[in-house]
This record gives structure tokens, sequence and C-alpha cells, in this order.
């Protein structure tokens, strides 16, 4: 275990469908981010929340929405999605301000769009 | 510009053989490279972590070497096990000065241990 949980495991969601993922940190980090993984390319950073204010990528499409309430929880409020946002999403968080600092990584949640 | 590389994109070796994946870089200004593993459906778990002035550290069976000038990293995988099988990422942060955490990932390496 990272110290970072993220629930649920797996999503098969419709494309009218309104769902949410949630990640939480037990670590004390200040930081924390959303990243989506497609199969066989790399990591791409969606969100990231710094000492509770959001910086955002703005390629992500609007219908991706982040919620960070507080520096342990951060959520990821998915809306009317398309078939090719199916991917793994996976959450980190890191004490950014530490020089080198590392990131640690959630599990994950498999989201399948039908 | 600021992208990581990584070869070969797949890997099958026998278990007991070693085997080394390679990582090159033209991320700038560099801060740190890292190796992750990531097994399948899974979140990546730090490996190693090398700053500017370190060129090799290991962690048990898994050595990373680090050549800043040439932008090249390595890793190696000694006496491999059923269990390495899983996908080996680099990591390499650039140091700004409002985001010490801007990771550019490479696309991994898939090794595949086979008894």
């Amino acid at each position: 275990e990272t110290g970072v949980t993220q629930t649920p495991r797996h999503l098969v969601m419709g494309m009218t469908n309104k769902k949410s993922l949630k990640c939480e940190q037990h670590l004390g980090h200040n930081a924390m981010y959303w990243y989506k993984q497609s199969a066989k390319k790399p990591l791409e950073l969606m969100f990231v929340y710094s000492l509770e204010e959001r910086v955002e990528n703005n390629s992500v499409p609007s219908r991706f929405s982040p919620e960070c309430p507080n520096s342990s929880h951060l959520f990821l409020h998915l809306h009317t999605l398309q078939p090719e946002d199916s991917a793994l999403y996976l959450c980190a968080s890191s004490q950014e301000k530490r020089v080198n600092t590392e990131a640690f990584f959630g599990q994950g949640t498999r989201l399948t769009v039908v | 510009k600021n992208q990581v590389e990584q070869s070969p994109q797949s890997l099958i070796i026998l278990e007991g053989k070693n085997c080394t994946l390679q990582c090159n870089y033209t991320v700038s200004p560099f801060s740190n490279l890292r190796w992750y593993k990531q097994d399948t459906g899974r979140g990546p778990v730090s490996l190693t972590i090398m700053t500017f002035s370190e060129n090799t550290k290991s962690n048990g069976r898994y050595t990373a070497t680090l050549d800043a000038d040439t932008k090249q990293s390595s890793l190696h995988i000694t006496a491999s096990q059923l269990s390495d099988s899983a996908s080996y990422i680099c990591v390499v942060g650039r140091t700004l000065p409002y985001n010490n955490n801007d990771m550019r990932f490479g696309a991994g390496t898939r090794l595949t241990v086979k008894p």
C-alpha cells in the first residue's frame, strides 16, 4: 500500500451517466494529481491541486471536473463521457515543495465507457 | 522537447536472466529521474530516484544508472523473477520554481519473464 487509496477500482458507465472517482491520501502531502493512462501511451497529467489551489491542464475536456475539498481528498466528477475516455485513471500525491520529492500513486480506477 | 523515450517497447526474457531497459530524455531543466514499476491494472510504484549528482542507485536486484551529460538512463534487472513481469516507466522531473513535481513520463517498457 502506498498510502493513496482510490475508489472504485473498476467502473463501467454509459455515456449519459454521471459518476465520481474518489482519491484519499494519508501521507500528509499538500499536492494531489489526476492522471489518465491509455493503452501503450505515457501517463497524461490532467489536473494538479497544490496547496488547495487548482492548476489545470487546458486540454482536458470539460466533461471531467475535479474537486479538492481538503488536502487529503480529491474527486474527479465525470459527465457525458465518450468511449475514448475509457482508461486507467490514477491519482497521486506528493509533498510539493520538498526538493526531489516522490509522487505516490494510488491503484487506479479502470473506467470503461459504453 | 521535454520528452522521455524508452526502449525497447516490450521485452521477453527467461526466468533467471538479466536485462537492461533504456531511457533517453530531452527534459530540461533536469531535476531528477525516477524508475517506476507498474503491475497490470495497478498504480506505479517507485523503484529508484536519482538526482543530477548521482550516477547509480540500487534497490535489491534493480540497479539504475544515469548519465546526465548524454541524458540517458538504464535500469538493469539481475536474476529476473516471474514477479518482475510488469511495465517499467522512466519519469524525469523538471526543476521549475512554481511546481517542483513537473514530471514527464515515458511510455514504458513491458517486461515479460517466462519460466
